[in-house]
């Protein structure tokens, strides 16, 4: 059973490109989280998504980000016109229950978005 | 809102000593809490996972312990060998909500 995969793993766009980062949970799961990483900092929640829906973005920066997690394929997180500022470590979480109980997420190896 | 804290947010020891880590947070009303390695430019390994009911649980030579009430959980870990050195997370998951609340880590090195 593959692990949470996400790609591309390094990341390197212009200020005022878009970056598209994909997770693919884990088989089985349909719980998917976004976290970020900035430098020195702990990892912060960004959203929370189920098949098709997003339940919990309260983390999410108001402007330039969105996220969505279709019936078919990966979630996307997706920065629009990118600033340096959004140089950081995106992680993607996954869970195969209710985002409310006791599970574990497992989380994925990560995003490196360096943005120039 | 919840914060999380660890301390110290560096350690290095030699090789064989026995060693605890430290996390505290704000909101006592959690569901579980997590601890969490992570090596450099690598994701989150999680190591052990304590219900907000549980005190304590153990795996290996790791051994967490929680005490709600005062919003405190430690690590312990056991004979530390060099393949220790990572970072150790702490995260706390609210009675309401989907997110955990993430510490800043403990950055470990043991050195052989």
């Amino acid at each position: 059973n593959a692990g949470v995969m996400q790609n591309p793993r390094h990341l390197v766009r212009r200020r005022g490109q878009e970056a598209r980062l994909r997770c693919s949970p884990m088989k089985g799961h349909s719980h998917v989280y976004w976290y970020r990483q900035l430098p020195e900092e702990g990892l912060k929640f960004m959203v929370y998504l189920q098949k098709e829906n997003i339940i919990d973005e309260s983390g999410m920066p108001k402007e330039r980000f969105s996220a969505e997690f279709p019936k078919e394929g990966p979630s996307i997180l997706r920065i629009q016109q990118v600033v340096r500022g959004d140089s950081a470590a995106y992680f993607c979480a996954s869970s195969p229950l209710a985002g409310t109980g006791g599970e574990t997420q497992y989380f994925g190896p990560g995003t490196r978005l360096l943005v120039l | 809102k919840q914060e999380v804290t660890q301390i110290p947010a560096a350690l290095s020891v030699p090789e064989g000593e026995n060693l605890v880590l430290n996390c505290s947070f704000t909101d006592s009303a959690i569901y579980n809490l997590q601890w969490f390695r992570q090596d450099p430019g690598k994701g989150l390994t999680s190591l052990l996972l304590i219900q907000s009911s549980q005190r304590e649980q153990t795996s290996g030579r790791l051994n967490a312990s929680l005490d709600k009430s005062s919003g405190r959980s430690t690590l312990y870990i056991a004979a530390s060998q060099p393949g220790d050195s990572a970072t150790y997370l702490c995260a706390v998951r609210s009675n309401t909500g989907n997110q955990f609340y993430f510490g800043t880590g403990t950055s470990l090195t043991v050195i052989p």
